[in-house]
């Protein structure tokens, strides 16, 4: 089965820092890839999904994340951190085979330092 | 617009009484989902609605849960009898025709089972 593992359950940056969250997927066919964002005692977000369009996607708030097969890898950045990105990441991955079932990562918390 | 709307946001009860969430979708979205979130397991997919009809149920736990969705704006996830391993934050969500993976999240329901 298709899963997601994100490295590094809690990451801590100063505002204005370069934020890089870590994700790498085990899929043998390009897999359609998403970032979601929770907020304190909130639901998720969509932050930006990738489907085989562009390598590279924007997402909202800033970030981006980057689609390397190579490397099996998914990494979220954001070139200077804010106060308010502080939350919940969650990378997650569409099972092989499926259009509705999403896997999701454990989660790593972002921690902005002011 | 309205997004997810979950009753309730807490709910506290005796282990052995009945749980009843419920779930507005935003309308004109098509696909429902019920997820749980707990520390120790992350997210999980208990059940997945297509055009109001149960298409995946794997992830429910046992025959204590259950779930309906007796029309397109309405949804119930119920627990008979809860356990206090049925703590957690219980999130509905929808998608719309066509966009895989791209998930409105309600604020969830957080369950304590006491």
């Amino acid at each position: 089965a298709q899963s997601v593992t994100q490295l590094g359950s809690h990451v801590s940056v100063s505002e204005g820092a370069l934020v890089l969250l870590r994700c790498n997927y085990s899929s043998s066919v390009p897999p359609y890839l998403f970032w979601y964002v929770q907020y304190p005692n909130q639901g998720l977000q969509l932050l930006l999904k990738y489907t085989s369009a562009a390598t590279l996607v924007k997402g909202i708030n800033g970030f981006e994340a980057e689609f390397k097969k190579s490397e099996t890898s998914f990494h979220l950045t954001k070139p200077s951190a804010h106060m308010s990105d502080a939350a919940e990441y969650f990378c997650a991955v569409i099972a092989s085979g499926s259009n509705y079932k999403l896997t999701f990562g454990k989660g790593t918390l972002l921690t902005v330092n002011p | 617009d309205a997004g997810v709307i979950q009753s309730p946001r807490h709910e506290v009860t005796e282990m052995g009484q009945e749980v009843t969430l419920r779930c507005k979708p935003i309308s004109g979205h098509n696909s429902l989902f019920w997820y749980r979130q707990t520390m120790m397991r992350g997210l999980e997919l208990l059940i997945y609605f297509n055009n109001n009809v149960p298409i995946d149920d794997s992830g429910m736990p046992e025959d204590r849960f259950s779930a309906k969705m007796p029309n397109a704006s309405f949804s119930t996830l119920k627990i008979q009898p809860s356990e206090p391993r049925d703590s957690a934050v219980y999130f509905c969500a929808s998608s719309a025709v066509g966009s895989a993976g791209e998930l409105f999240f309600g604020e969830g329901s957080r369950l304590t089972v006491l």
